[in-house]
C-alpha cells in the first residue's frame, strides 16, 4: 500500500529565505507526483505536476523535483513571500491504483514578514 | 472556465439527519472524485466516476455513504444517517477522462453535531 510522508508538519521562515519542502513516498512505482496548495478554508490548487518519467518541473519562483528510485520529491520556494504562506501537499498516482492519488499530511509553511 | 462548483459550501445538521452534497464538476471532464479531509486521515478518496460510472468506491467508509452521478454534469454525495464523526471537509475534484490532473473545488465544510 503507497504511503507519502511529508516532513517537516510546519516550518516558519522569514521573508526572503529559499526553502525546501520534502515529500516522500513507499513505493517507487507511481504514474506522477502533484503538489497542491492550500489556503485556510479553500480547496486546493495545484502547482506542478512531474510525470513519472521526468525528473523536475518548474513554475516562476518553484521548482519540483522527483527521484523515484529513492521514493523522494523536493518542492523549491525560491525567496519566499509571505503570501506564499499556506499548507503545501503531495500526492502520489500509483501505477496500480489507477486514477487514484494518495496524499501526504502536508506542511503548513508561515513566511514570516 | 468555472472550475469545480460545490454545493453548499457549509453544512451543519445534527446527528440522524441525512445530508446531501453536490458536485459540478468542470465541463468536458469525464472523471469526477470525491475526497475527504480530516486532521485525523487527511485527504482521501472516498469514490471516483469514469464516464458516470463508478469505478473504485472502495474508500467509502460505510453503508451510510452512497454516491451518485446520473449524468455528465452533476453528482452528488449522500450520508444517511449521519454521525459527529463524519464532520470533514468534503471535495470534489474531475479530469479529462484518465487525464494526468486533477483539478479541486472549494469544498463543502460538514458538521454534524
Amino acid at each position: 500500500k503507497q504511503e507519502v510522508t511529508q516532513i517537516p508538519a510546519a516550518l516558519s521562515v522569514p521573508e526572503g529565505e529559499n526553502l525546501v519542502l520534502n515529500c516522500s513516498f513507499t513505493d517507487s512505482a507511481i504514474y506522477n507526483l502533484q503538489w497542491f496548495r492550500q489556503d485556510p478554508g479553500k480547496g486546493l490548487t495545484s502547482l506542478l505536476l512531474i510525470q513519472s518519467s521526468q525528473r523536475e518541473q518548474t513554475s516562476g519562483r518553484l521548482n519540483a523535483s522527483l527521484d523515484k528510485s529513492s521514493g523522494r520529491s523536493t518542492l523549491y520556494i525560491a525567496a519566499s513571500q509571505p503570501g506564499d504562506s499556506a499548507t503545501y501537499l503531495c500526492a502520489v498516482r500509483p501505477v496500480q491504483g489507477a486514477q487514484k492519488l494518495v496524499f501526504g499530511q502536508g506542511t503548513r509553511l508561515t513566511i514570516n514578514p | 472556465d468555472a472550475g469545480v462548483i460545490q454545493s453548499p459550501r457549509h453544512e451543519v445538521t445534527e446527528m440522524g439527519q441525512e445530508v446531501t452534497l453536490r458536485c459540478k464538476p468542470i465541463s468536458g471532464h469525464n472523471s469526477l472524485f470525491w475526497y475527504r479531509q480530516t486532521m485525523m486521515r487527511g485527504l482521501e478518496l472516498l469514490i471516483y466516476f469514469n464516464n458516470n460510472v463508478p469505478i473504485d468506491d472502495s474508500g467509502m467508509p460505510e453503508d451510510r455513504f452512497s454516491a451518485k452521478m446520473p449524468n455528465a454534469s452533476f453528482s452528488t454525495l449522500k450520508i444517511q444517517p449521519s454521525e459527529p464523526r463524519d464532520s470533514a471537509v468534503y471535495f470534489c475534484a474531475s479530469s479529462l477522462f484518465r487525464g494526468p490532473e486533477q483539478y479541486f473545488g472549494p469544498g463543502t465544510r460538514l458538521t454534524v453535531t
